[in-house]
């Protein structure tokens, strides 16, 4: 079975773009968590996803988005992109929301520079 | 509010020595709690987890973690070190949903 799959894999952009990261979770899990790693903050959670409803969110600005579509297939959206958005962005899926007897699946990320 | 704390951001070891690295967690609930492993340049992958089963929990790669209640701690033990657990490693805390709450992470070095 497929793992956890995040595209693309490295993205550069520049202050004040916008950026869509997508992740496709490992097929029959439709709960999708997004996560973003930094050096300075560590690992924080973003939002979860299930049923194309966000059932979760952390505590980050409104220029962080996300969506998932019918397929469990998730995209997050950064808007107007600052420096300190650069980051290791991780997704991770799960067959059912509050999966705590089952595992997270994570996937490699999408490392996001922001120049 | 859930946090783990992690002691030590870096711990170092001798290859074949043991392998001790400490997570203590705050929780208004039963926690769940997790030990994760980053390698460079990947994702992170799970070594075990605690879900109230039984206390001392066994995952992969000889790694094992006994929850302490009375200590409110869920450190990450392993006999024998080896060259390719070196690593960076996250304990995690959650409430039964699919958020974590990651500790800062404490980066392994294993020396031969």
């Amino acid at each position: 079975k497929a793992g956890v799959t995040q595209t693309p894999r490295y993205l550069i952009k520049t202050r004040g773009q916008q950026v869509t990261l997508s992740c496709s979770p490992i097929s029959g899990h439709r709960s999708v968590s997004w996560y973003q790693q930094t050096p300075g903050q560590g690992l924080q959670f973003l939002f979860e996803y299930f049923s194309e409803t966000q059932r979760n969110k952390g505590n980050f600005p409104g220029r962080f988005s996300g969506r998932q579509f019918s397929n469990s297939r998730s995209e997050m959206n950064v808007s107007t992109l600052e420096l300190g958005d650069s980051a290791l962005y991780l997704c991770a899926s799960s067959p059912y929301p509050g999966s705590s007897t089952d595992t997270q699946y994570f996937g490699p990320g999408t490392r996001l520079t922001v120049l | 509010a859930q946090s783990v704390t992690q002691l030590g951001s870096h711990v170092s070891v001798s290859e074949g020595a043991l392998v001790l690295l400490r997570c203590n967690y705050s929780s208004s609930v039963p926690p769940y709690l997790f030990w994760y492993v980053q390698y460079p340049n990947q994702g992170l992958q799970l070594l075990l987890k605690y879900t109230s089963a039984a206390t001392l929990v066994k995952g992969i790669n000889g790694f094992e973690a006994e929850f302490k209640k009375s200590e409110t701690s869920f450190h990450l033990t392993k006999p024998s070190a080896h060259m390719s657990d070196a690593a960076e490693y996250f304990c995690a805390v959650s409430d039964n949903t699919d958020k974590l709450i990651f500790g800062t992470g404490t980066r392994l070095q294993v020396f031969p």
